[in-house]
């Protein structure tokens, strides 16, 4: 059972426009929800997260929207770049628990020059 | 370099021998946690250590594999016979006691069993 599903699988975006990527989760008992962003031959690094308590967290180009009743959120990235293309994942976790931390299968971002 | 490290980088094996991969974290994070990941998929969690306290392993981790962090130092991530299917980029992350403060990845360990 796949608890956190991501899409789309993969994503064109032209230089400057909008790339939305959208997550949904079974469990309940999650209570963070964090983006990681994967360059090729590189581990994933985080780029931000949110907690359920809030529906929305903005940091620079970077905007998670979060909708609790529907169990879904999503990452926007605004004026997105050439250099944004990566592979990003959601994610779940039980923080103060067991911790560890459910990916999503991955979103391949690429934004055309 | 305070990063998490991972070695070796790549890694070719012969299918029925053993590996050992090791990661050292971030010093002052006391838990390590490994992942598996497949071509086009998210990471997949193995198992994860607090200090030197493993302190939950995923079905994933068969009897094949063993991971050990003595001392709550650096870790070693065991396969032994391996298998085709064992083929994929192992990774390492290390974070303070809880994961909201920051999970850091290591640039993982690719595997190939040919």
């Amino acid at each position: 059972q796949q608890q956190v599903k991501q899409s789309p699988q993969s994503l064109i975006v032209q230089k400057g426009g909008i790339s939305i990527i959208n997550c949904a989760y079974e469990n309940t008992a999650f209570d963070y929800f964090p983006w990681y962003q994967q360059f090729p031959g590189k581990g994933p690094a985080l780029l931000i997260a949110i907690r359920p308590d809030v529906s929305e967290k903005k940091e620079g180009r970077f905007t998670i929207s979060f909708n609790k009743s529907a169990k879904q959120f999503s990452l926007h990235i605004m004026d997105s770049q050439p250099g944004d293309s990566a592979t990003y994942f959601c994610a779940a976790s039980i923080i103060y628990r067991d911790d560890k931390i459910i990916f999503g299968k991955g979103t391949r971002l690429h934004i055309l020059p | 370099d305070t990063g998490v490290s991972q070695d070796p980088r790549h890694k070719i094996t012969k299918r029925g021998q053993n590996v050992t991969f090791r990661c050292d974290p971030i010093s002052e994070h006391n838990r390590l946690y490994w992942y598996r990941q497949t071509l086009g998929q998210g990471p997949e969690f193995l198992t994860y250590f607090q200090n030197e306290a493993q302190l939950e392993k995923s079905r994933l981790l068969s009897d094949r594999f063993s991971a050990e962090r003595p001392k709550g130092s650096f870790s070693t991530l065991e396969i032994q016979r391996t298998e085709q299917g064992d083929s994929a980029m192992y990774l390492c992350a290390s974070s303070p006691t809880w994961t909201v403060y920051g999970y850091t990845f290591g640039s993982g360990t690719r595997l190939t069993v040919v």
